[in-house]
């Protein structure tokens, strides 16, 4: 079975640029979350969607960022225009069930995100 | 508000000896506690977790942790390391709100032979 995928592994853009995140989940699931660790900083919550549904985006940095789940499948997330401080690296996984009623959280091994 | 902190941010261990990363955690009513384990380039993966049933939790490869409400802590163990032990663990918390995961700062384990 395949896992949480995400790509790029690794984007470099200039600041103002635009990046397109892409996380196809593992089939079947129908929660999906993003996760951004900024260097030096813990991991932190950015959005839940159930389907294609948001569910809480009360992590979302700022209106620079935009997450869609068009059909309750894959999802992406853009940053534009990106700035320094959106550099790190973006996690996504997604369960089956929510964590906390014994749902499991499956994580990609990330997409590193570099604005100069 | 939920929080955890992770005590050491490196722990150095030789193999065979054992191992103990340390957790506190925050919250205002019994909390759903995880480790999660990184291992370089790869995702995060669900070690252990605890969701209010037995206190002494047992995980994948040999890992455990004992949840603690007096101490307000979640220690992760292991009686014997391995070199393939070698990552980055965080503790985690679920948020009392919503479904957010609340990552500590993260430990990293070293292993020497």
């Amino acid at each position: 079975e395949a896992g949480v995928t995400q790509f790029p592994s690794h984007s470099v853009i200039e600041k103002g640029q635009t990046v397109t995140l892409r996380c196809d989940p593992i089939s079947g699931h129908d929660n999906l979350y993003w996760y951004r660790r900024v260097m030096g900083k813990e991991i932190k919550f950015l959005l839940h969607f159930v389907k294609e549904s948001k569910q809480d985006e009360s992590g979302m940095p700022n209106n620079r960022f935009l997450a869609e789940r068009t059909g309750g499948t894959y999802s992406t997330l853009k940053v534009q225009p990106a700035e320094l401080e959106d550099s790190g690296v973006y996690f996504c996984a997604s369960s089956q069930d929510q964590p906390g009623v014994g749902g499991e959280l499956f994580f990609g091994e990330g997409s590193r995100l570099t604005v100069l | 508000a939920q929080s955890v902190t992770q005590l050491d941010s490196h722990v150095s261990v030789s193999e065979g000896t054992p191992v103990l990363l340390r957790c506190n955690y925050s919250s205002s009513y019994s909390p759903s506690l995880f480790w999660y384990v990184q291992h370089p380039n790869k995702g995060l993966q669900l070690l252990l977790k605890y969701t209010s049933a037995a206190t002494l939790v047992k995980g994948i490869n040999g890992f455990e942790a004992e949840f603690k409400k007096s101490e307000t802590s979640f220690h992760l163990t292991k009686p014997s390391a391995h070199m393939s032990d070698a990552a980055e663990y965080f503790c985690v918390v679920k948020g009392q709100a919503g479904t957010a995961l609340i990552f500590g700062k993260g430990t990293t384990l070293s292993v020497s032979s």
